[in-house]
């Protein structure tokens, strides 16, 4: 069971826009602005989408955008292309005794 | 362009040891040693794992508590290499390994921007 809480899986259409969330606790999600998002093609590498909650690492697409509420962070991809299809995890800081939590990862369908 | 390259996974038998390598290429006005690097495993069909970091300098070192105690971090700036020695290997170890570099210089953000190609550990008898 991962430290993080994604859904497994959400889908939408070429164009529309998703969001997918993930839940933590006070200890990390909601104690630390070190949230990040990486995707992954099957195969692939991870690579980094947003960090620190909200920051595009150069080169990432603006379509991507980083939030968060209390212990729950959000990724959004609007107009959604093919190439979006892809496995996306969160992640965030935990704290001085367990340091990095992962969530289970959420599989995003383009239809 | 920074390129990190994996190596030294294997099929080791439980109980058993192996060392695992990672080395770094394309710091040209930056160095190595600015930043954190870390280890990342994802076992066959599941999601990533934070293993193990290590800071610029060395000095300090972070692991997870699943490795904690059997996995040891460290890094030869001189050679701009990261290793992971793993000891007391287990099963539930078996994984694709990641080496990665923080986002940031000098600060630890634990983002990771780039990333190698993985190496594949197997633990079975």
């Amino acid at each position: 069971q991962s430290a993080l809480t994604q859904p497994a899986s959400v889908s939408g259409s070429p164009g529309q826009s998703i969001t997918i969330s993930c839940t933590g606790t006070s200890s990390d999600v909601g104690s630390y602005n070190l949230v990040s998002w990486y995707q992954q093609h099957p195969g692939k590498a991870p690579k980094l989408m947003i960090s620190e909650v909200n920051k595009r690492p150069s080169g990432v697409s603006n379509r991507f955008s980083g939030s968060k509420s209390g212990n729950t962070a959000s990724l959004t991809i609007s107009g959604l292309q093919a190439d979006d299809e892809a496995d996306y995890y969160c992640c965030s800081y935990a704290g001085s005794s367990t340091f990095l939590v992962f969530g289970g990862g959420t599989k995003l369908t383009v239809l | 362009e920074v390129q990190l390259v994996e190596s030294g996974g294997g099929l080791v038998q439980p109980g058993g040891s192996l060392r695992l390598s990672c080395v770094a290429s394309g710091f040209t006005f930056i160095t190595f040693s600015s930043y954190t690097m870390t280890w990342v495993r994802q076992a066959p069909g599941k999601g990533l794992e934070w293993v193990s970091s290590i800071s610029g300098g060395g000095g300090d070192t972070y692991y997870a508590g699943s490795v904690k105690g059997r996995f040891t971090i460290s890094r030869d700036n001189s050679k701009n290499t990261l290793y992971l020695q793993m000891n007391s290997l287990r099963a539930e170890d078996t994984a694709v390994y990641y080496c990665a570099k923080d986002l940031r210089q000098w600060i630890q953000v634990w983002s990771y921007d780039n990333w190698g190609q993985g190496t594949l550990v197997t633990v079975s008898s």
